[in-house]
């Protein structure tokens, strides 16, 4: 496809468990950023990558939270330990580069939900 | 502390007539602003953005006015169609960082046919 994909679109988890969310950016594109969306609330910054190093990960809100982009493409946000205020749309954007005139373009997000 | 405001959390506005969302900021380092829209259970898809050198950048129907000095920006949408009908966030960044977004809650803009 030619946007950004997200799995799973939905995810339904226990309170303590462990779950991966997968971001696939748009081909080509060096940056992706991971961002989260609260019931009411606008996204909120995650976490960056330019390439495969994680270049800003100053959003993540504790250490439970690690995300990782081996090969420069595909990315992974893992959530250990979850708690129900995880829960949120997970966003995943990509661009071409971080830059002027290269804004970001969504995927649609991955509801996660811990029960 | 909310750097990025919107403070209307909802908008109607007939359809054919201009609809305005605001939307204030008080980081005075923010230096580029976007416009996104949502559709539900959709991601956001980019509309507009402007440079802070610049006090408007116009698309179509879609022009986006910013005001430096009051640490202000408008999204006008005319005329206002139905299918405009989602909810948008206004979004800010630094040109010298990471660019990463900093968004305000959003404003549910509803165009009534």
């Amino acid at each position: 496809g030619a946007g950004v994909s997200q799995t799973p679109s939905n995810k339904v988890t226990e309170k303590g468990k462990y779950v991966e969310l997968r971001c696939d950016p748009i081909s080509g594109h060096t940056a992706l950023y991971w961002y989260r969306q609260s019931l009411g609330q606008g996204p909120e910054f995650l976490i960056y990558f330019q390439g495969t190093g994680a270049a800003d990960d100053s959003g993540l809100p504790n250490d439970r939270f690690f995300a990782v982009r081996p090969e420069g493409s595909v990315s992974t946000l893992k959530i250990q330990r979850t708690e129900r205020g995880d829960s949120a749309v997970y966003l995943c954007a990509s661009s071409p580069q971080a830059g002027v005139n290269t804004e970001a373009f969504f995927g649609q997000g991955t509801r996660l939900t811990v029960v | 502390d909310q750097q990025v405001k919107q403070n209307s959390p909802s908008l109607s506005v007939q359809e054919g007539r201009i609809s305005i969302l605001n939307c204030d900021y008080t980081n005075s380092m923010f230096d580029y602003f976007l416009w996104y829209k949502k559709y539900p259970a959709e991601g956001p898809t980019f509309l507009i953005s402007i440079s802070s050198i610049k006090d408007k950048n116009e698309d179509g129907r879609f022009t986006v006015f910013l005001n430096k000095s009051a640490k202000h920006l408008s999204l006008h949408i005319v005329p206002s169609q139905p299918g405009d009908s989602a909810v948008y966030f206004c979004a800010a960044t630094l040109t010298s960082g990471t660019y990463k977004y900093i968004f305000g809650t959003g404003t549910r803009l509803k165009v009534l046919a």
